[in-house]
């Protein structure tokens, strides 16, 4: 079984500041990787994703993350933080080992993301 | 511009009433999904389709039923046995998995509908 853990529930990081939140994940064969945000009463936008390759990779608004599979975690960076960059973010992970015929995605419980001004 | 309409934003449910939550995209996409999103639970996937006149139950289906007869359309129904169906409901599509180089595409979302009880 694959699973998703966002430990933080909310994470407040000054703006101008670097910010990380935090997704570790456990599947059996070769985990597909994303990272969506949402913003309040919207669906979710997705911002990146990691197949295979280079170990950080940058995605949409200036967000990047960084693959790190002997911890098995696929942390979301930005390296400024944004009064807008304030919204709900999901790490979501689907298991290449799956070999059945429906690759399920599952998906974290979220991290709310607050940029102070 | 190609994407994901819901409808209505915003639902009410009288108690032992069906509601049905409309969801069309124009993507193209063969695989469509419905998930429940509760505060701090994260998104529950409920039904999945990835082809037409076929669906999937997903995680947690007890209480909601779905219909896939175009491929454009995966609408949602919860029904009176859903006895806590106060919830954000989303639906995605996607291209369908497994389909080579294409199965690392992500999902695309609807805008959602806000379902409460009256």
């Amino acid at each position: 079984a694959q699973s998703v853990a966002q430990p933080e529930d909310q994470v407040n990081v000054a703006e101008g500041n670097p910010l990380t939140v935090k997704c570790t994940y456990s599947v059996s064969g070769n985990p597909y990787l994303f990272w969506y945000v949402q913003y309040p009463n919207r669906g979710l936008q997705f911002l990146l994703k990691y197949i295979t390759g280079d170990n950080l990779v940058k995605g949409s608004y200036g967000f990047e993350a960084e693959f790190n599979k002997s911890q098995t975690s696929f942390h979301l960076k930005k390296p400024s933080a944004l009064v807008s960059d304030s919204a709900l973010y999901f790490c979501a992970v689907r298991d290449l080992g799956d070999s059945g015929g429906y690759q399920k995605v599952t998906f974290g419980t979220g991290t709310k993301l607050q940029v102070i001004p | 511009d190609g994407g994901i309409t819901q409808s209505p934003k915003y639902l009410f449910r009288k108690e032992g009433q069906n509601v049905t939550l409309s969801c069309e995209q124009n993507l193209n996409h063969d695989a469509m999904y419905w998930y429940r999103q509760d505060p701090g639970q994260g998104l529950r996937l409920i039904y999945y389709s990835q082809i037409v006149n076929d669906f999937q139950k997903g995680d947690i289906a007890e209480g909601y039923s779905v219909s896939r007869e175009k491929k454009e359309s995966f609408p949602l129904t919860v029904t009176s046995a859903q006895k806590n169906p106060t919830a954000f409901y989303l639906c995605a599509s996607s291209v369908l998995p497994g389909q080579g180089y294409l199965s690392n595409q992500p999902q695309h979302f609807g805008d959602g509908t806000r379902l409460s009880i009256l």
